[in-house]
């Protein structure tokens, strides 16, 4: 059965370091997204990416952050000078038609990322 | 700003009783309902949805109730299993015009199937 990928599982690293955040989307999907989790809270929308460029965004990302598709398979989430506050669990998501009936996303395992 | 909300944060329930969880919205934009499953260190997994020209729909053990006058969903799973046990969650979306569908989650009920 097809399913989203995530690379690293779990990333530590120093406030104010670039990360990125690597996804595989299963292969037929048009629609990408990222939602993270603080600890104890809500999945919270992020961003969602449709024939290469963003749809929508929330508030939460603010210039810090940016979001790629470099090979057309890989859909990346790019942290460029991490806060503590940035530490969470992110989830990558994909979705296959843009209609309203068929927007059942599936999401990936996650990266949980710790800012030191 | 809860749009969605699922007011008990746990449930616990008998192997083979019926397990209902409940949510809440307050957006009546709000077209689309979906329920997730998470267990720990794991995604969510998505379990069923229900748009909002329907009042109910049905997969296996699991059902899902929309009320929208009263802005309610329910999610009945019966007869439940332990394997059930885990964090549910309920999640909408509107169609914001913009060709993105993003969802909107609860913060979840976590469900204990007692052997």
């Amino acid at each position: 059965e097809p399913e989203v990928t995530q690379t690293p599982s779990h990333q530590v690293t120093q406030m104010g370091q670039e990360v990125i955040l690597r996804c595989v989307p299963i292969s037929n999907h048009l629609y990408f997204y990222w939602y993270r989790q603080i600890l104890g809270q809500k999945v919270e929308f992020l961003v969602s990416f449709y024939n290469n460029e963003i749809s929508e965004k929330s508030e939460i990302f603010d210039d810090q952050f940016s979001v790629e598709r470099p090979d057309g398979s890989n859909f990346t989430l790019k942290i460029r000078s991490t806060k503590l506050e940035d530490s969470a669990m992110y989830f990558c998501a994909s979705s296959s038609l843009p209609g309203q009936s068929y927007n059942e996303q599936f999401f990936g395992p996650g990266t949980r990322l710790t800012v030191l | 700003d809860q749009q969605v909300k699922q007011n008990s944060p746990s449930l616990s329930v008998q192997e083979g009783r019926i397990s209902i969880l409940n949510c809440d919205y307050t957006n009546s934009m709000f077209d689309y309902f979906l329920w997730y499953k998470k267990y720990p260190a794991e995604g969510p997994t998505f379990l069923i949805s229900i748009s909002s020209i329907k009042d109910k729909n049905e997969d296996g053990r699991f059902t899902v109730f929309l009320n929208k006058s009263a802005k309610h969903l329910s999610l009945h799973i019966v007869p439940s299993q332990p394997g059930d046990s885990a964090v549910y969650f309920c999640a909408a979306s509107a169609n914001s015009g913009a060709g993105s569908y993003q969802l909107t989650f609860g913060k979840g009920t976590k469900l204990s199937v007692i052997p």
